[in-house]
This record gives structure tokens, sequence and C-alpha cells, in this order.
């Protein structure tokens, strides 16, 4: 079966701090991966897709950057971290089956004080 | 760019019908999904329809499509406590990509 998990769950930073927040896959080969961002009562807003290795694309220009090393694995990262980039981070990847939905993995919530 | 439109709040009492709504302005949307997040988690698929369907139910789960409106709606029947959630509407015209999703409504279930 098909799983997502990403880490860490919750993250507290100082502003100028690095940042990489961590996704994988399993159970399925060649997915699209995407970063979303949801700011407190916000919706969610696209920060990059990946349609394969080394192939990302950027939605919002921003203080952060994804990388895709693997096939299953989706990487988000910062040099230096701002105020505003505080938010719940979800990873997620599209679905092989017909109906082509989203699959989430569980959030990392990051605070940057 | 496409956009999608839901109401922020809504508040229920247990037992009641909820009904929440969405609209969109992409003519091509091809699959129409709702999302349910409980606090702290990601986002479940709850349910979707394609854009040649009018309706879809799922035991308490009715989703209501009227393409020429562009308007999307889900009404769960019999509300419970645990159906207290935030609830996005999403929408793609591409099969597995460039999903765009409404600002999601917080449900409220009163007892």
């Amino acid at each position: 079966s098909q799983t997502i998990h990403q880490w860490p769950a919750t993250l507290v930073q100082p502003v100028g701090s690095p940042l990489s927040l961590e996704c994988t896959v399993e159970g399925t080969s060649n997915p699209n991966l995407y970063w979303y961002r949801q700011a407190a009562g916000r919706g969610l807003q696209l920060l990059f897709y990946s349609v394969g290795i080394g192939q990302i694309s950027s939605e919002v220009p921003q203080n952060l950057s994804a990388s895709r090393p693997q096939d299953r694995q989706f990487i988000l990262s910062s040099k230096k971290l701002l105020l505003s980039d505080s938010g719940f981070y979800l990873c997620a990847y599209s679905g092989t089956g017909n109906t082509g939905e989203l699959f989430f993995g569980e959030g990392s919530r990051l605070t940057v004080l | 760019g496409e956009d999608v439109e839901q109401s922020l709040f809504l508040s229920v009492r247990e037992g009641d019908s909820s009904v929440i709504n969405c609209t969109y302005t992409d003519s091509s949307s091809t699959y129409l999904y709702w999302y349910k997040q409980e606090p702290g988690a990601g986002l479940q698929l709850l349910t979707y329809i394609f854009s040649n369907m009018d309706m879809k139910q799922d035991q308490r789960l009715t989703v209501l499509l009227n393409k020429k409106d562009k308007h999307l709606s889900l009404r769960i029947a019999d509300t419970q406590t645990g159906d207290s959630a935030i609830y996005f509407c999403a929408e793609t015209e591409d099969y597995g990509q460039n999903f765009v999703f409404g600002p999601g409504t917080r449900l409220s279930v009163l007892p």
C-alpha cells in the first residue's frame, strides 16, 4: 500500500537558522510530489511541486527551496528562516488511481521565534 | 488564474445536517474533491466527483455539482461532534496536477 511520511512533526527554530523538512513516499513509483504551506486560519498555498528527480517547480518567490534527490524523497529547506516562514507544512503526492487525488502527510508545524 | 471560494465558518447542532458550499472559476475543472482536516493533522480525502456527474452519495455524505453555476456543495447528514474539522474544496483540470484549494470551512458541531 502507498504511504507518505514527513518529519519532524514539530519544529521551533530561531530567526536566521536553517531548515530541513523531509518527506518520503512508499509503495509507488515516480509520483508527483508537492509542498504546501498552511498559515494559521488560511487555506493551502502551493510552494513547490516535482514531477521527477531533480525537477522542481516553484509557485511563489520565497525564502524556501526544495529538492528531490531520490524518486520518493522530497525535501524543503531554507538557509535562513524568517518569522513569516512559521506555519504548517504539508507534503503530498498524487495518486495513480482513476481519481487523481492528493494524499497528504501528517504535516510539520514550524514556529520561528 | 483559477480560484476556489468557500465560507470560512459554519456552526450546526449535533444531529442536524451540515451544508458546506464552494464556488470555483475554472470551467475546465475535471475533478472536484472534498478534504477533511482534523486539528494538527494532514488532509484526508472525503469524497470526490467528476465533472460529468451531478450528484454523488456516500453514506452520510452527499455531493452536489452545478456546473452551470460552478457550485459544489457537501451535505453531511446527522452531523456528529466527530465531524468538527476544516473542510477543503479542491479542483483540478489536469489529472494528478495543478490542484487549487479553497480556504477551508471550519465546521463546529454544537451539542
